[in-house]
């Protein structure tokens, strides 16, 4: 059974680098895209952007300029930056594996997520 | 950006009741909808994906159905696990967008 574990600081100052990491066991991260989404407290969940195995990505463009990603398959880790933050990036923070099948994308596992706040 | 509308917000409902959840989107997405469960604390849970397609191990109570714009999450005979927060998925394009959430209560 595949399993997405993230991990990080659970405060971050405002206009810092929020830094997550996501560990996945139980499979491999290749041939899936891998995901991040947010869900800030008492709202909805907002797409973050993915990365696949290969290391191409696709950002939410409203994060774009911010956001970073990046996969270490040789530790089946992804990766999460997001730059200068500030209250609004004050969220539960999930990565999820996606997968493709009869040309569709749904996202069938989820890490259990970790909350971030944006406080000095 | 491809907007996802649920209705209603909330709904109240008993065990035992059937419910439909309704999500529209800004424009066709085909059949690129996922539904998703989530309850308090808790990453969300896949139970359709393609619109219609039910999720290995999710209870045949749960259906989904519609194409194009209007699309319905309905479940039959609500049991008490089923209380829980109900969000719908395109993936017809990025950047891919949920719904807001319809909270279903007792």
């Amino acid at each position: 059974q595949v399993q997405l574990q993230e991990s990080g600081p659970g405060l971050v100052k405002p206009s810092e680098t929020l830094s997550l990491t996501c560990t996945v066991s139980g499979g491999s991260i290749s041939s899936y895209y891998w995901n991040w989404i947010r869900q800030p407290p008492g709202k909805g969940l907002e797409w973050i952007g993915y990365i696949y195995y290969s290391a191409n990505t696709n950002y939410n463009p409203s994060l774009e300029s911010r956001v970073t990603m990046s996969v270490d398959t040789s530790k089946n880790q992804l990766s999460l930056k997001l730059t200068s933050v500030t209250a609004a990036d004050t969220a539960m923070y999930y990565c999820a594996r996606a997968t493709y099948s009869g040309g569709h994308y749904y996202f069938d596992f989820w890490g259990q997520g970790t909350l971030v706040t944006v406080s000095s | 950006d491809i907007q996802m509308t649920q209705s209603p917000s909330s709904l109240s409902a008993s065990v035992g009741d059937r419910v439909t959840i309704t999500c529209r989107a800004s424009q066709s997405i085909s059949i690129y909808l996922n539904w998703y469960q989530q309850k308090p604390g808790k990453a969300p849970k896949l139970l359709i994906s393609a619109a219609s397609s039910l999720q290995s191990g999710v209870p045949s109570r749960f259906s989904g159905s519609g194409s194009g714009t209007d699309f319905t999450l309905t479940i039959t005979s609500l049991q008490p696990e089923d209380f829980a927060t109900y969000c719908c998925q395109q993936t017809y394009g990025t950047p891919y967008t949920f719904g807001q959430g319809t909270k279903l209560e007792i």
